[in-house]
């Protein structure tokens, strides 16, 4: 069974840093790309980040670009989740997703709540 | 960026209605279109990929179409375990962007 699980998630003052990590397992963690997802309260989805499978490629939306660095550990089967300079807009849910070749997100975790505010 | 255009923004139905949603994107996606299911505190759940293609569990009863610009995601005979809210997601293009979401409410 493919599981995700997230953590790291917490309250921070705007400005700080915080990093997510999401477990993974049931499946070949280093065949597949992964992605970070988030969802601010009651509103929608956005794509946060994408990594290839080797960890050499990544992918942001101006949103976060040069904030957020996403990573990951193939042996430990474990994707992060870098947070700089967070602001009260990153306040969301943050979920890690398995993504396939093409790139849907096939498989996600609960979620990790963040929270912004000083 | 392509826009997913989605609607209606929230949706009532009976048990045992047929409903659809529509997602328009702001340029051709080529069929990269998927729909996702999410319950309320929960993870989403990919239903749909590749526009019409289940996914394995998903019931029949879900279906989905388009070409182009225009797509769209059906639920035959609501069930009340349906009741949720459902995302379109296109995947042709970074950055990948989903719709507005659609909340499916019992009349």
């Amino acid at each position: 069974e493919v599981q995700l699980v997230e953590s790291g998630g917490g309250l921070v003052q705007p400005g700080r840093s915080l990093k997510l990590s999401c477990a993974a397992s049931g499946f070949t963690f280093s065949n597949y790309y992964m992605a970070w997802v988030r969802q601010a309260p009651k509103k929608g989805l956005e794509w946060v980040a994408t990594i290839s499978t080797s960890g050499s490629r990544t992918y942001y939306p101006d949103s976060v670009k040069g904030r957020f660095t996403i990573s990951r550990d193939n042996a430990k089967s474990s994707l992060y989740l870098q947070m700089n300079s967070l602001k009260s807009e990153d306040t969301a849910t943050y979920y890690c997703a398995r993504q396939d070749l093409r790139g849907v997100m096939d498989a996600w975790g609960q979620g990790a709540s963040v929270t912004v505010s000083s | 960026d392509i826009q997913m255009t989605q609607s209606p923004p929230s949706l009532s139905a009976s048990l045992g209605d047929k409903v659809t949603i529509t997602c328009q994107a702001s340029q051709n996606i080529n069929k990269y279109i998927a729909w996702y299911q999410q319950k309320p505190g929960k993870a989403p759940r990919l239903l749909i990929r590749y526009t019409s293609t289940l996914e394995s569990g998903t019931p029949s009863r879900f279906s989905g179409s388009g070409s182009g610009r225009d797509y769209s995601f059906s639920i035959s005979n609501v069930e009340s375990e349906d009741i949720a809210s459902y995302y379109c997601l296109q995947y042709v293009n970074l950055p990948y962007t989903f719709g507005a979401g659609t909340k499916l409410e019992l009349k």
